[in-house]
This record gives structure tokens, C-alpha cells and sequence, in this order.
């Protein structure tokens, strides 16, 4: 299994909303990431979990919470979205955390998300 | 510094043609060139990667140029088919640091059948 799985593929929600974003691989791997992606932009990564735990924080605001539950899910809940906050949401996995920058990612194909 | 500037943003090439997109950084710790190719819908998947110690790598049709002292690399994609027609992404990261991986602005191709 080479996949990183992402649920739901779509989600519109209200600003007043709290919902939540799954990840989930079975590959072994150690490390995961949140990454956002605007229409025609590229990932902006968001937060990184090694070894199940938040290594960064990319100043990412407190509406959005990452959680690791175990090394094989990753969640993210929303909770009073702005409508700027519309975007694709990836997931990502890799092998090893990436101090060394040059492991390869393995993405999910990502929520879209709308923020009403 | 942690900038990679790519270029073009679009490319219409005809089937058969050859699409070359270039990638320019300042950062001279960046030691790890990864492109990564999006197809809507999906996310990104890693198409090749090159490290500065080589000058070109061949992975089927894809290949990395690469550039130390001029601090640029470029895809090329040989016998382009419609397939290929995608979201091109050059990225670069530095080994010796934490930070992660720092991507460009990306390059919508689109092959003509």
C-alpha cells in the first residue's frame, strides 16, 4: 500500500462550523505533514508531525489544530473558518522525518475546501 | 534566499515537443532538486530529483539539467504526449537544515494532441 488516503474529498462548511480533515497511510512512514494549497499556487506547508509529534508550526493560525493520534492517522480540525481559508488541504507522508529535506513525499489527493 | 524562482508559469507544446522549464535559486546550501508533478484533482507526486554532485539525470522521458555555478535546473521532457499534460513543480532543499522543502511558483503544461 503506497497510499496516503485523505477523507472527505470535498467540504463546504459554514464559518461557524467545526469539522474535521483524516489522513491516513500504511506505509510506515514517521512523518507526516499538513500542507494548504490555493488554486494555481504551490503547497505551503502548514504543520509537520515526526515521530507523532508537532515538530512545526508554520505560524498557522489557532483555527486550525493538528492532531497525530497514532503513526498511521493525522487529523485536522477546522474551527471558524474564514472564507480566505478555501483552499486544497494535503496530506503528506514521509519514510523519515525531513531534517535531511530530501525525503521523498508521498501527498494524498487532498480536501477541497470551501468556506461559506 | 529561500526563494525558487520558476519560469514559465504556461507552456503549450505540441505532441512530440519538447517542454523545458527552468528553476533558479540563491541559496547555495540547497543540495537536494526534487520536481514534483500535480494533476488536477490530485495531490503532487515526485517525478525526479537530482543533487548538485551530477550535472544531468535520466528518468525515461524526464530529465534534470543542472547548473551548480549558474545556481539553476531545468526539466525537460522528451516526446511530450498529452499525458504529461499536468502541474510542474521544482522545489529545493537544504540538508543541513530543518527547514523544509522550499518549492516554486509552478508551471501549468498543457501538450496538444
Amino acid at each position: 500500500d503506497t497510499e496516503v488516503t485523505q477523507t472527505p474529498k470535498h467540504l463546504v462548511m459554514g464559518m461557524t462550523n467545526k469539522k474535521s480533515l483524516k489522513c491516513e497511510q500504511h506505509m510506515g512512514h514517521r512523518a507526516m505533514y499538513w500542507y494548504k494549497q490555493k488554486a494555481k499556487k504551490p503547497p505551503e506547508l502548514m504543520f509537520v508531525y515526526s515521530y507523532e509529534k508537532l515538530s512545526i508550526n508554520e505560524s498557522v493560525p489557532s483555527r486550525f489544530s493538528p492532531e497525530c493520534p497514532n503513526s498511521s492517522l493525522l487529523n485536522l480540525h477546522l474551527h471558524a473558518l474564514q472564507p480566505e481559508d478555501s483552499a486544497l488541504y494535503l496530506c503528506a507522508s514521509s519514510l523519515r522525518p525531513q531534517t535531511a529535506s530530501n525525503e521523498k513525499l508521498f501527498f494524498g489527493s487532498g480536501t477541497q475546501l470551501s468556506v461559506l | 534566499q529561500q526563494q525558487v524562482k520558476q519560469s514559465p508559469q504556461s507552456l503549450i507544446v505540441q505532441k512530440g515537443g519538447i517542454p523545458i522549464i527552468n528553476c533558479a535559486y540563491e541559496n547555495t546550501a540547497f543540495d537536494y532538486f526534487p520536481w514534483y508533478q500535480q494533476f488536477p484533482g490530485k495531490g503532487p507526486a515526485l517525478l525526479i530529483a537530482i543533487r548538485p554532485d551530477v550535472s544531468e539525470k535520466k528518468e525515461g522521458r524526464f530529465t534534470i539539467s543542472f547548473n551548480k555555478s549558474a545556481k539553476q535546473f531545468s526539466l525537460h521532457i522528451m516526446d511530450s504526449q498529452p499525458g504529461d499534460s499536468a502541474t510542474y513543480f521544482c522545489a529545493a532543499g537544504d540538508s543541513g537544515s530543518a527547514r523544509q522543502l522550499t518549492f516554486g511558483s509552478g508551471t501549468q503544461l498543457t501538450v496538444l494532441p
